[in-house]
């Protein structure tokens, strides 16, 4: 069954720790992608990667880590540098134009 | 920076009205693409316009894309309760992660 698999649905966090979301995909897809969403804000990238060990940042950066070791896993790590963590993340991945998302995770830092 | 920005942010209408949502953009689009995303869900891609003036159609949506490529419109004919959720178009600049407007919300009753 192909898709991308976000884990957990449900993520808390005590002020302060650092958190990693995970993110994978057997689409077999170059390029994957994380944005935040907050109400009434849209879609805002954080991070993307076009290819294994490369990747770049998006519009709000700061306070977040990527890597891209594997094709198939693209992990966010929140920092406790990120003022306002407590949002709804979305992992994607594409091929040609179109993007796949993730069911994603609904962080909420305690 | 580019924009994409959408309007309105929401909308309410009563079952079988029709219903409009508006993407325009500060400079020249690329392609267009729309994605819905039902409320606690995802977004899920439904098109990619790119043409000037291109008209697509999927039952009762209907997309559209500008003379300018600088705006873009989905229309839905006699809305249904299984239509709410929100609407997001994305300019996809080649070489570069999408570039969401912030959605329309749309919430329809029966």
């Amino acid at each position: 069954d192909g898709g991308i698999t976000q884990s957990p649905k449900y993520l808390f966090r005590k002020e302060g720790q650092n958190v990693t979301l995970s993110c994978e995909q057997n689409l077999n897809h170059d390029a994957m992608y994380w944005y935040r969403q907050d109400p009434g804000q849209g879609l805002r990238l954080i991070y993307y990667s076009q290819i294994v060990n490369d990747f770049q940042k998006g519009d709000i950066a700061e306070g977040y880590s990527v890597s891209r070791e594997k094709k198939e896993s693209f992990p966010l790590t929140v920092t406790s540098a990120q003022k306002n963590p407590t949002a709804f993340y979305l992992c994607a991945s594409s091929r040609a134009d179109t993007q796949y998302f993730g069911p994603g995770t609904r962080l909420t830092v305690l | 920076g580019q924009q994409v920005m959408q309007i309105p942010q929401y909308q309410h209408v009563q079952e079988g009205e029709d219903f409009t949502t508006y993407c325009n953009s500060s400079t020249t689009l690329s392609n267009i693409q729309w994605y819905k995303q039902r409320p606690g869900g995802h977004p899920v891609f439904l098109i990619q316009l790119v043409k000037s003036g291109e008209v697509k159609k999927q039952k009762r949506l209907t997309f559209q894309f500008g003379e300018a490529k600088k705006n873009s419109s989905l229309h839905i004919t006699a809305t249904q309760t299984t239509d709410v959720g929100t609407y997001f178009c994305a300019d996809n600049q080649a070489g570069t992660a999408l570039i969401f407007g912030k959605g329309t919300t749309l919430s329809v009753s029966s």
